[in-house]
């Protein structure tokens, strides 16, 4: 089946760490670029941030740069977001989201996941 | 504040016709294609049309995406309870140098 599963969210202290997994199947995971994007309580999605097929681009909204780093480990399929410096603010539903090219270089997440909860709160 | 404006909210009967607008500017819609996510929270989100119009296999032809200039939208025929959900439209922003979402339109189907 193909699915992507996240997994690792929960309960964090105002700077405090975590970090998220997404774990795909049932498609070539190396073949796609991927990403996280959030959605706060009571609020719209965000896009969080994006890694490239083997890792070595990534860009991240203005809002979680220098404290969210994104990485991927296409051997065991799997996507990561480690969470640093977290604020309240961060608090949400993150998703990961694969990312699919069509012809003529337009781009939109044609999968995504059932997200994974993270609260930030002392 | 969103970098792309959409209603809070729309409805409409079943079989009805809505639409759902989204403004941006230059460096986002202007220049890029615009997406459409519906979303029911605690559920994944999912694309409903991509490429300002293109609509994916699954999404009903009831679905209808369009661009124009700096703003586009997505109209819904023949509304059915199964499309009440939380929808929004999303591109890259040059500017940015990152994807932008819209605010979210809420869909209610009376």
């Amino acid at each position: 089946e193909v699915q992507l599963v996240e997994s690792g969210g929960g309960l964090v202290r105002p700077g405090g760490f975590l970090r998220l997994s997404c774990e795909a199947s049932g498609f070539p995971f190396s073949g796609h670029w991927m990403h996280w994007v959030r959605r706060a309580p009571g609020k719209g999605l965000l896009w969080v941030a994006r890694i490239n097929v083997d890792g070595s681009g990534t860009s991240y909204g203005d809002s979680v740069r220098g404290r969210f780093t994104i990485s991927r480990d296409n051997a065991k399929n799997t996507l990561y977001l480690l969470m640093k410096s977290l604020r309240v603010d961060d608090s949400g539903v993150y998703y990961c989201a694969r990312d699919r090219r069509v012809a003529g270089g337009a781009r939109h997440f044609d999968l995504w996941g059932q997200g994974t909860l993270v609260t930030v709160s002392s | 504040q969103s970098v792309l404006t959409q209603p809070p909210s729309a409805s409409g009967t079943p079989g009805q016709r809505v639409t759902i607008s989204c403004s941006g500017s230059g460096s986002n819609i202007g220049n890029n294609a615009v997406n459409w996510y519906q979303h029911l929270p605690g559920t994944a989100p999912k694309v409903v049309m991509y490429s300002n119009n293109q609509r994916p296999s699954g999404v009903p032809d009831r679905f209808f995406g369009s661009k124009s200039g700096t703003s586009a939208s997505l109209a819904i025929s023949g509304l059915q309870s199964e499309d009440e959900a939380d929808y929004y439209c999303a591109t890259w922003d040059d500017s940015l140098n990152g994807w932008v979402f819209g605010g979210g339109t809420e869909l209610t189907v009376l």
